[in-house]
């Protein structure tokens, strides 16, 4: 089945460094992806989309990147912050369904 | 602009109880999309609402069913609540969600004790 994969264990980096974090996806080839962030007891803020098509989108501080041929795509935070700390999911459509395929996310903390 | 409003924010009901949960999209968007996220789960696709119409459910037993109104807000209704029902249930909305992403409202904290 479809799925969405990543890193399930906590990153925590410095203020200041570059986060980077890995979304993977299996058995399927996705027109795009998305990212989100979500802080507890909140719901997912949509932060990024980048297409099969595109191999690199930024905003601001930051970049996301999609490679159809390791079926990856890699979100990065520049110049991080601690009020970057949250919890960053990954997704995907899946045809004309309606419905998004999410990962587990990945929960980043930026120690000051 | 208002954003996505969903209520009530928490919820506590009792096993075989029925709870009811509400959601109004962002004003123009016509889509309604339901997510249960559960401890450690993730988000799991519930129930996709447009123009009034069910266009599509994820893998959810019966006794979870929902409604669009012709203001395009919805209810989902979640019948002989099991304990292991307990989670946050996001509604979102889309003006496109392949380009645009979801809009989430902050969620409704359901409780089955």
């Amino acid at each position: 089945s479809q799925k969405i994969e990543q890193n399930s264990e906590a990153l925590n980096i410095q203020e200041g460094k570059t986060a980077t974090l890995t979304c993977n996806y299996t058995n399927y080839s996705p027109a795009y992806l998305q990212w989100y962030r979500q802080d507890p007891g909140r719901g997912p803020v949509f932060l990024l989309l980048i297409r099969e098509n595109e191999k690199e989108k930024r905003k601001e501080r930051l970049k996301v990147t999609f490679d159809t041929t390791l079926k990856q795509s890699l979100f990065h935070i520049t110049a991080s912050q601690p009020a970057d700390s949250a919890t960053y999911l990954c997704a995907s459509g899946s045809g004309n369904t309606g419905k998004l395929i999410f990962g587990q996310g990945t929960t980043l903390q930026v120690k000051p | 602009e208002a954003g996505v409003t969903q209520s009530p924010t928490h919820l506590i009901k009792t096993r075989g109880q029925q709870a009811t949960l509400r959601c109004s999209p962002i004003s123009g968007h016509t889509s309604v999309y339901w997510y249960q996220q559960a401890l450690g789960l993730g988000l799991q696709f519930l129930l996709w609402y447009d123009e009034g119409e069910e266009r599509n459910r994820g893998n959810f037993p019966p006794r979870f069913s929902g409604r669009q109104f012709p203001n395009y807000s919805s209810e989902l209704n979640v019948n002989a609540l099991e304990l292991e029902d307990s989670a946050l249930y996001l509604c979102a909305s889309s003006l496109d969600r392949a380009s645009y992403g979801y809009t989430f409202g902050s969620g409704t904290r359901l409780t089955v004790v």
